[in-house]
């Protein structure tokens, strides 16, 4: 089983409207972080946001907002009025224990298109 | 530098051949991690260095996988006898340290292609 799982593959949306990209996880641990990270074509992954899992309260930057939700271990991203440089793709990560190390795993990532 | 460089950012190699990819990490980042993207997949975990302590290998597919790193600098990541399955982004990441809280910082990766 994916501990990430990111179930959308290709979005496309029309520019101004609002996109949700969906991520669930899976883990044993209690304390975990979850994160998103976006990868537009030049290849670099760009770090978006942290949440750790004692923290339910959502969170927005701008037109960015996510909604974490334990009860169903989901943590959803909105882009609100989005806009073709949000194009790229997207992915959500869950960074936990695993014994004395710490292990960062990536979804296989939403592929965004905005057009114009 | 002000972020990740990796080098080269493309590599194309015959089957076989032994390929050799370097990541220089973010002055003072004591953790970095090397993964693996194929075309439309997710990162796969490699390998990842924390300060002196002994790495942790477990995500090396093979014995063809192998990586170094000097102190707290470079690292290199060497694949022996490529294989074609073995195109792929292949990405660094440092972290100033390495704990479940603090976010990697990723270069833009080395596009290998076996030929």
């Amino acid at each position: 089983a994916q501990k990430v799982t990111q179930a959308q593959t290709e979005i496309s949306v029309v520019e101004k409207e609002d996109v949700t990209l969906d991520c669930v996880y899976e883990t044993r641990d209690t304390t975990y972080y979850l994160f998103w990270y976006k990868q537009p074509p030049s290849g670099e992954l760009v770090f978006l946001i942290r949440r750790n899992s004692f923290d339910e309260q959502n969170e927005i930057s701008g037109r960015y907002s996510w909604n974490f939700q334990k009860s169903t271990s989901s943590f959803n991203f909105t882009i609100t009025a989005s806009q073709v440089v949000d194009s790229a793709v997207y992915f959500c990560a869950l960074s936990e224990a695993q014994g004395s190390n710490y292990k960062l795993t990536f979804g296989k990532g939403t592929l965004l298109t905005v057009n114009p | 530098g002000a972020g990740v460089s990796q080098s080269p950012s493309n590599k194309v190699t015959e089957k076989g051949k032994d390929v050799e990819l370097r990541c220089d990490p973010i002055s003072g980042h004591t953790a970095l991690y090397w993964y693996r993207q194929r075309l439309g997949q997710g990162l796969e975990f490699l390998i990842y260095f924390q300060g002196n302590s002994a790495p942790d290998k477990s995500g090396l597919p093979s014995d063809r996988f192998s990586a170094e790193r000097t102190g707290e600098s470079v690292s290199t990541l060497t694949i022996q006898r490529t294989q074609q399955e073995d195109s792929a982004v292949y990405l660094c990441a440092s972290s100033l340290f390495h704990s479940r809280n603090t976010e990697a910082f990723f270069g833009q990766g080395t596009r290998l292609t076996v030929v």
